[in-house]
């Protein structure tokens, strides 16, 4: 079965351009969740959606980030205008919307923004 | 401020020793989960422990909790080069914020041959 794929999973960019961080959660989860991760802060949940829905985006840093889950196959994180201080390591995890369940996780993109 | 706080923060041991990392939280929870990283990779789900059970075995892992303390423990016996990694405990909130897991700090574990 196939996991969680983010794409791409590496981007350069130099800093005030767009950045679209995508991800194909597992078929038939119904949970997803967008992490971002650097050794100062360590693993931040920015992000959670149930059913297409967001739930909880008490973590996404600024107005520049947003995210969409227009369908139960897709979603994206959007930063615009991108920062040199968004260079992270971003990951995809999505799980089933029950208590006990385990989060699977993509690769994750690793961002440098310039 | 990160829910999970972890230790030790490196730990490097030989091949066959056993590993053990701890992590202590601060608030209720449903359960607490361990996740591995490896480098370059997304984590790994090992094992999940509720909140109403004291001690949980997975293969070489076993996992301890102590809700009294608030404090979990992982163990990994007879380690191997290839548990070289990083490994994270996780816990997921009450009930009404089901779903959200709060992460800590992690620990990287050295495996030598």
């Amino acid at each position: 079965d196939a996991g969680v794929i983010q794409s791409p999973r590496h981007e350069v960019t130099e800093m005030g351009q767009e950045v679209t961080l995508r991800c194909k959660p597992i078929s038939g989860h119904n949970s997803l969740f967008w992490y971002r991760q650097t050794m100062m802060r360590g693993l931040e949940l920015l992000i959670y959606f149930n059913n297409n829905v967001p739930i909880d985006d008490s973590g996404m840093p600024e107005d520049r980030f947003s995210a969409k889950m227009p369908n139960a196959s897709f979603s994206t994180l959007k930063i615009q205008p991108s920062e040199p201080r968004d260079s992270a390591v971003y990951f995809c995890a999505s799980s089933l919307h029950r208590e006990d369940q385990p989060q699977h996780f993509g690769d994750g993109t690793r961002l440098s923004i310039l | 401020s990160q829910q999970g706080e972890e230790d030790p923060q490196a730990l490097s041991i030989q091949e066959g020793e056993n590993a053990t990392m701890n992590c202590s939280y601060k608030t209720s929870i449903n359960n607490l989960q361990w996740y591995r990283q490896n480098s370059g990779r997304g984590l790994v789900h090992l094992i999940l422990i509720r909140s109403n059970e004291r001690e949980k075995h997975s293969g070489r892992l076993r996992v301890t909790l102590d809700t009294s303390k608030k404090s979990s423990s992982l163990l990994i016996t007879a380690s191997r080069a290839a548990d070289t990694a990083s490994y994270f405990c996780a816990t997921e909130l009450g009930s009404y914020n089901t779903d959200k897991l709060i992460f800590g700090t992690g620990t990287r574990l050295q495996v030598f041959p």
